[in-house]
């Protein structure tokens, strides 16, 4: 089957430090997966962060970034300094939207971010 | 901006309560989806559907029912509710030439006693 394992449920990082949260994919049926990550803010919907549809390409949006690494499958989302207003949920997700009707998207656990001031 | 809606935000229930969640986009999006999230397991997809009268199952579906009556209208039926329901449900949306960009709504609260 086709999964997203994000191994942190929950990571505190203090205002201005850098961050990284981990996510890996697994897929036995989707060719070309789509990778995206999603954030979801107190009392809000989720929102598309950034998105990367092909291997070794790299995401940026709102100072973060994540690079589609085919061989080790992964997508680890990154930031350089973090701020308190980056406290959120962020989700991994996996993608097969290229072909059918069967459009989809698989999501990880989630992470939740705490940005101490 | 893409627009989705969803109704009731908050709703309690007893267990066997009939409930149904609404969701409207009006974005003229061809797909709509219904996920639940819960501690522990993520967002997990109960039903799709890519038009009006189409129905997709996803991959927790048991004891939910959905009808997607227009293009606009996607709704989560609950006939015979749970405690084990009791959930987040977020309702989403996007146009069929979109590469992953869902619009989600800000999510409906349920709890079953």
């Amino acid at each position: 089957g086709d999964s997203v394992t994000q191994t942190e449920g929950q990571v505190t990082v203090s205002e201005s430090k850098s961050l990284i949260i981990n996510c890996t994919y697994s897929t036995t049926s989707i060719a070309y997966p789509n990778l995206f990550w999603y954030v979801r803010y107190p009392g809000e919907g989720l929102q598309l962060l950034l998105k990367v549809i092909t291997a070794g390409q790299k995401g940026s949006s709102r100072g973060f970034e994540a690079t589609y690494n085919k061989e080790t499958t992964s997508f680890h989302l990154q930031k350089a300094s973090v701020q308190e207003s980056d406290s959120a949920v962020y989700y991994c997700a996996l993608g097969d939207l290229g072909t059918g009707n069967t459009r989809k998207l698989i999501f990880g656990l989630g992470t939740t971010l705490q940005v101490q001031p | 901006e893409a627009a989705v809606t969803q109704s009731p935000r908050n709703k309690v229930t007893v267990t066997g309560g009939n409930v149904t969640l609404s969701c409207r986009q009006t974005n003229s999006h061809n797909y709509m989806y219904w996920y639940r999230q819960d501690t522990g397991h993520g967002l997990r997809l109960i039903h799709y559907s890519y038009g009006a009268g189409n129905l997709q199952i996803g991959d927790v579906p048991d004891g939910y029912k959905a009808t997607r009556t227009t293009q606009e209208d996607f709704f989560l039926l609950l006939e015979l509710a749970s405690p084990s329901q009791t959930s987040l449900y977020f309702c989403a949306s996007i146009r069929r030439a979109n590469t992953g960009q869902l619009y989600f709504g800000e999510g409906s609260k349920l709890t079953v006693l």
